[in-house]
């Protein structure tokens, strides 16, 4: 079964520290993704990547940064964590088919709920 | 990406047929619909896309109008676990944009 998951459930962390988000997709997918979602405010891309080594800045990519070195594998950092990043992130993955111009379905995790304190 | 509009929350009685529906009159030639759920404290669900014809699989079937400016979704047979939030998405295929969705919420 297809899987993406992410390295913690839950996560407290405090303002001014750097925050890594883990995500591991075992479904040798090119196309990577990170979200946040807040209450009212639905799903909201972050950056997104095609291919290692390779980023792409989603809708709200300020105060974060990501890492792909290798393909089953995506980060986000939070360099210095605010209140404000207070959230769920959810990573996806998703297989580009290039015979398919209309992309493949995306594959979401379980999420992180992160509070920054 | 063209934008959707859905309404906030539906009820639907446990055992009928749930339609939910979603307007999207901007969608441009090449893109498709995609329908996502989320049930609580999980990711996304695919559930099933179309581009004009309608499409079915065992999850729900999607109906697309002709002139693609709507589309529905349907769950035939609702049940209590098919509460969730229901995301109408128009897109290319690389990047999806989720709105609030329907709040589907299936009674017994």
């Amino acid at each position: 079964d297809v899987k993406v998951t992410q390295s913690s459930r839950y996560l407290v962390k405090r303002t001014g520290e750097k925050v890594f988000l883990e995500c591991v997709q075992d479904m040798d997918h090119e196309n990577m993704f990170w979200y946040r979602q807040d209450p009212g405010l639905g799903l909201r891309l972050i950056y997104f990547s095609y291919d290692v080594k390779m980023k792409e800045k989603g809708d709200i990519p300020e105060g974060y940064s990501v890492s792909r070195e290798k393909k089953e594998r995506f980060s986000l950092i939070l360099e210095s964590a605010s209140t404000n990043q207070t959230s769920m992130y959810l990573c996806a993955s998703s297989l580009w088919d290039r015979g398919a111009p209309h992309g493949e379905k995306l594959f979401f995790g379980s999420g992180t709920q992160l509070s920054v304190l | 990406d063209a934008k959707t509009t859905q309404p906030t929350s539906m009820d639907c009685a446990e055992g009928r047929a749930a339609n939910l529906p979603c307007n999207h009159s901007t969608i441009s030639g090449n893109e498709y619909v995609y329908w996502y759920r989320q049930i609580h404290s999980q990711g996304p669900q695919y559930i099933i896309h179309g581009l004009k014809n309608n499409e079915t699989n065992e999850m729900a079937s999607l109906i697309i109008t002709e002139d693609r400016k709507s589309s529905t979704l349907i769950l035939p047979h609702a049940t209590l676990r098919d509460t969730a939030v229901y995301y109408c998405i128009v897109s290319l295929g690389q990047n999806f944009v989720f709105g609030p969705g329907t709040r589907l919420s299936v009674l017994p």
